[in-house]
């Protein structure tokens, strides 16, 4: 089956710093997402990405669309304490009967 | 809106009898889907419904596990009998179309001992 490719897997930090995380695949996609998802609860979208290139802000967060539509990746500036969680990227081919691909997720710790 | 709503939150059942997973998905929302997280295999999709129909069930592990929709509100993931390799965090999640991002549930923790 498909597979995403997230890297890395794991990331200890010290608040302040900036953080990037990505995704790679095999194969290409017409969606790109990330989510958060804290402890004991379902993933939370960040940010959504539909064409190749684009680049998009929310607030912090900073995620871009791979022009080859195989790659994705989140940066997080000046991170705090909150952004501990498991981030997952997720594609999407956006055809009928398709749904979302996951990657195993990055874990985020921060140390203040 | 009180977003996608699981239930139960927890579940701790014995190897051999059989469990209901429950969902209720955002009102207006088209497509459902049924995944399974574990620490091995991460997010991975069990089932898709489009319109309470069935699309994509190729990722239901085996006949054990079933998945029902009959209507816009509800949907239900069955497991019988029940074995200590189901043991996972099982997420719901709804979306207005196919495209784009889902809005998942807080997802039911179960346990089989």
């Amino acid at each position: 089956g498909q597979q995403l490719n997230q890297s890395p897997q794991s990331m200890f930090i010290q608040e302040g710093e900036d953080v990037s995380m990505n995704c790679t695949s095999s194969s290409i996609f017409n969606t790109w997402l990330w989510y958060k998802q804290d402890p004991g609860e379902g993933p939370v979208l960040l940010i959504a990405l539909y064409k190749a290139g684009e680049l998009t802000s929310n607030g912090r967060l900073t995620a871009q669309f791979g022009i080859t539509r195989k790659d994705s990746f989140l940066n997080i500036s000046a991170s705090i304490p909150s952004d501990v969680g498991i981030y997952f990227c997720a594609g999407q081919f956006n055809q009928a009967g398709t749904a979302l691909i996951f990657g195993k997720g990055t874990t985020l710790s921060v140390s203040s | 809106d009180a977003g996608v709503i699981q239930s139960p939150r927890h579940e701790v059942t014995e190897m051999g009898q059989e469990v209901t997973l429950r969902c209720k998905p955002i009102s207006g929302h088209n497509s459902l889907f049924w995944y399974r997280q574990t620490m091995m295999r991460g997010l991975e999709l069990l089932i898709y419904f489009n319109n309470n129909v069935p699309i994509d069930d190729s990722g239901m592990p085996e006949d054990r596990f079933s998945a029902k929709m009959p209507n816009a509100s509800f949907s239900t993931l069955k497991i019988q009998p029940s074995e200590p390799r189901d043991s996972a965090v099982y997420f719901c999640a709804s979306s207005l179309d196919r495209a784009g991002g889902y809005t998942f549930g807080s997802g039911t923790r179960l346990t089989v001992v």
